[in-house]
């Protein structure tokens, strides 16, 4: 099946640092990724949706200005956490799909745990 | 508000037992249906799938899941869990072929060898 990774699998960082997550299809083309993040006892939470291309879409409570997300090319999203704050310490997953993936079948990351000190 | 619901966010069995998690969700219109899995350590992985056609879906490692429209429900079974079922499962439901999934909080099912 399809592989998806993301660089770093885990991350510390001090508070107030930038820290950029990468998602990258490694064997097909992702018209759109989506990034996750999952916080402790519940379910994962859609963050954005990104389109190859184009601006990001957020869902409601996400600041854009704080999680930076890139879509440059079909093969890589990249997910930016700026000024990082203890409180954004979580486990991010980035899925992708749409191309040749197939509609309707999202393929996902390994998953990067950040931890802010 | 669309949402989909897990039943028991603990499930503890021993080897051999049946399994079935509970996935029920609230929307009227047309879905498709997920089921992940995450082993320890490792990332998410799809179990199976439901698009259309017949409602008894069978996906890897034995697992199965039945879609009863009337019951807005879509649940996970297994007749005989093993040990290395003990994993995290995740009920996700795209509504509309809006082609974003709606999780469920996830199920942690530990069995016991």
């Amino acid at each position: 099946g399809a592989v998806v990774s993301q660089h770093p699998s885990r991350v510390i960082c001090k508070s107030g640092t930038s820290v950029k997550i990468e998602c990258r299809s490694l064997d097909f083309q992702a018209t759109t990724m989506f990034w996750y993040r999952q916080f402790p006892k519940q379910s994962l939470m859609l963050m954005a949706t990104s389109n190859e291309g184009s601006k990001a879409t957020y869902e409601q409570g996400v600041e854009k200005d704080k999680f930076l997300i890139n879509h440059a090319s079909l093969t890589l999203s990249t997910l930016t956490v700026t000024s990082a704050h203890p409180e954004d310490s979580s486990f991010y997953i980035c899925s992708a799909g749409g191309g040749l993936a197939g509609v309707n079948e999202q393929f996902f990351g390994p998953g990067t745990r950040l931890t802010v000190l | 508000a669309q949402s989909v619901s897990q039943h028991n966010h603990h499930v503890i069995l021993s080897e051999a037992a049946s399994l079935e998690l509970g996935c029920n969700y609230s929307y009227g219109g047309t879905v498709n249906l997920f089921w992940y899995v995450q082993y320890p350590g490792q990332h998410l992985q799809l179990l199976l799938k439901y698009f259309s056609g017949d409602p008894l879906v069978k996906g890897i490692k034995g697992f199965e899941a039945e879609f009863i429209k009337s019951k807005f429900s879509f649940n996970l079974r297994k007749p005989s869990v093993q040990w290395s079922d003990t994993a995290e499962y995740f009920c996700a439901v795209e509504m509309d072929s809006n082609y974003q999934l709606i999780w469920g909080a996830g199920t942690k099912l530990i069995i016991k060898p």
